[in-house]
């Protein structure tokens, strides 16, 4: 089983829908989440960072859900300029603290 | 631009050919992260260093792969007998460790060094 999973997709949502990612991880232990974007051909850029009491960055929400070991994204009122892929990362807090990405989740936002 | 720096963009190699590869961090990064990416795949770890000591190695790490931090600034990732399958985004990040926090800042990447071996 990977550390952590997501759904590739691509996920294909008309401009202004609301679309959410969810990713899992395996490892109990972790501790800090993060979800990254990275448009094509480009290096991965932080996005925002995930906390247990959930946070809101304009149309971003990000969740965090312990005992399910899951993470969630949602996009509201999409933008053509939201198509990418977004990376789930998880880190650990023993040990040395590695970054461990999932495989990403590719959203297309058409007119 | 205060941010990380990889040299070259991009390597077209020969097959069993060495290559190296610099990342230049954030200058008050004290971690920093190597990266593998392939098409389609999220970026997969291969190593990283805190200062100048090297803390964890991926066992996707063969020995022909070699990664130092001589100074705790800059990295190199060296590549010896280069084979096709090494063809991919090869992608550097930093960050800082809070001391005595147990946490630490978000990673930033590097444009990343695109290796072609032919």
């Amino acid at each position: 089983r990977k550390e952590v999973e997501q759904d590739p997709g691509p996920f294909n949502v008309p401009e202004g829908a609301t679309v959410a990612f969810n990713c899992t991880y395996s490892n109990s232990a972790s501790q800090s989440f993060f979800w990254y974007r990275q448009d094509c051909r480009k290096e991965p850029k932080l996005l925002m960072s995930v906390y247990s009491s959930g946070n809101e960055d304009g149309r971003f929400t990000a969740q965090l859900n312990r005992a399910s070991q899951y993470i969630s994204l949602l996009i509201r009122d999409s933008k053509l300029s939201d198509s990418a892929t977004y990376l789930c990362v998880v880190r650990g807090n023993t040990g040395f603290q590695k970054l461990v990405f999932g495989t990403g989740t590719r959203l297309l936002v058409s007119p | 631009d205060t941010g990380v720096s990889q040299n070259p963009r991009h390597k077209i190699t020969k097959r069993g050919q060495n290559v190296t590869f610099r990342c230049d961090p954030i200058s008050e990064h004290n971690r920093l992260y190597w990266y593998r990416q392939t098409l389609g795949q999220g970026p997969e770890f291969l190593t990283y260093f805190q200062n100048e000591a090297q803390l964890e190695k991926s066992r996707l790490l063969s020995d022909r792969f070699s990664a130092e931090r001589p100074k705790g600034s800059f990295s190199t990732l060296e590549i010896q007998r280069t084979e096709q399958g090494d063809s991919a985004m090869y992608l550097c990040a930093s960050s800082a460790e809070l001391q005595g926090q147990g946490m630490n800042t978000e990673a930033f990447f590097g444009q990343g060094t695109r290796l072609t071996v032919v």
